[in-house]
């Protein structure tokens, strides 16, 4: 079965740091990758997505996440943390066969030090 | 374009009562999409429309749940007879008709039942 693991639950880092938040899915095909954040009591905001072609996609807010095929990996990465980045954020999965419906990690929390 | 709307934004009921959410896509997406959120998860698919077809429905939507989708414009969900473990939050997401799959969520409905 499809599922996605984001292992951290909890991250925390100072402002102006660097960020990685990991992603893995279980998939047998190549699947279309999204990252959403959410912040408390919202909907979701479209980060990024990877469909096909470069491996490495940039999306809104300064953030950019690597697609890795050989370790099933769509990593999130910002190389400075502002504190409004403070969000809860989900990797998800798409599957061209399944009608498009997503397959959500339970997703991190960051938390931002001034 | 005003996004993904969903009405109410929260919904407070005693057990035992009806619900009914809607949503509005954005105007030229043709599918829609809802799904369940609770408390320190990532969402789960319930269903899927493209237009007015109900193309897809999770396992979670049980029989006292149920999705129209009349025009192929807005929806709606409804939750007959409520019970606590339907406290959530519901998220409505819309797609375009070709292209890129991406979906765009809504705010969401959080519902409390007591």
């Amino acid at each position: 079965a499809q599922s996605v693991t984001q292992p951290d639950i909890h991250i925390t880092v100072s402002e102006g740091a660097s960020l990685e938040l990991r992603c893995n899915y279980s998939y047998g095909a190549t699947p279309y990758l999204f990252w959403y954040v959410q912040s408390p009591g919202q909907g979701l905001q479209l980060l990024l997505k990877y469909f096909s072609g470069d491996t490495l996609v940039q999306g809104i807010k300064g953030f950019e996440a690597e697609f890795k095929r050989s370790q099933s990996s769509f990593n999130l990465r910002k190389p400075s943390v502002h504190w409004s980045d403070a969000a809860e954020y989900f990797c998800a999965v798409g599957f061209s066969g399944g009608y498009n419906k997503l397959i959500f990690g339970a997703g991190t929390r960051l938390a931002v030090h001034p | 374009d005003t996004g993904v709307s969903q009405n109410p934004r929260h919904k407070i009921t005693k057990r035992g009562q009806n619900v009914t959410f809607r949503c509005d896509p954005i105007s030229e997406h043709n599918r829609l999409y809802w799904y369940r959120q609770t408390l320190g998860q990532g969402p789960e698919f319930l269903t899927y429309f493209q237009n007015e077809a109900q193309l897809e429905k999770s396992r979670l939507l049980s029989d006292r749940f149920s999705a129209e989708r009349p025009k192929g414009s807005f929806s709606t969900l409804e939750i007959q007879r409520t019970e606590q473990g339907d406290s959530a939050m519901y998220l409505c997401a819309s797609s375009p008709r070709t292209g890129t799959y991406e979906q765009y969520f809504g705010p969401g409905t959080r519902l409390t039942v007591t």
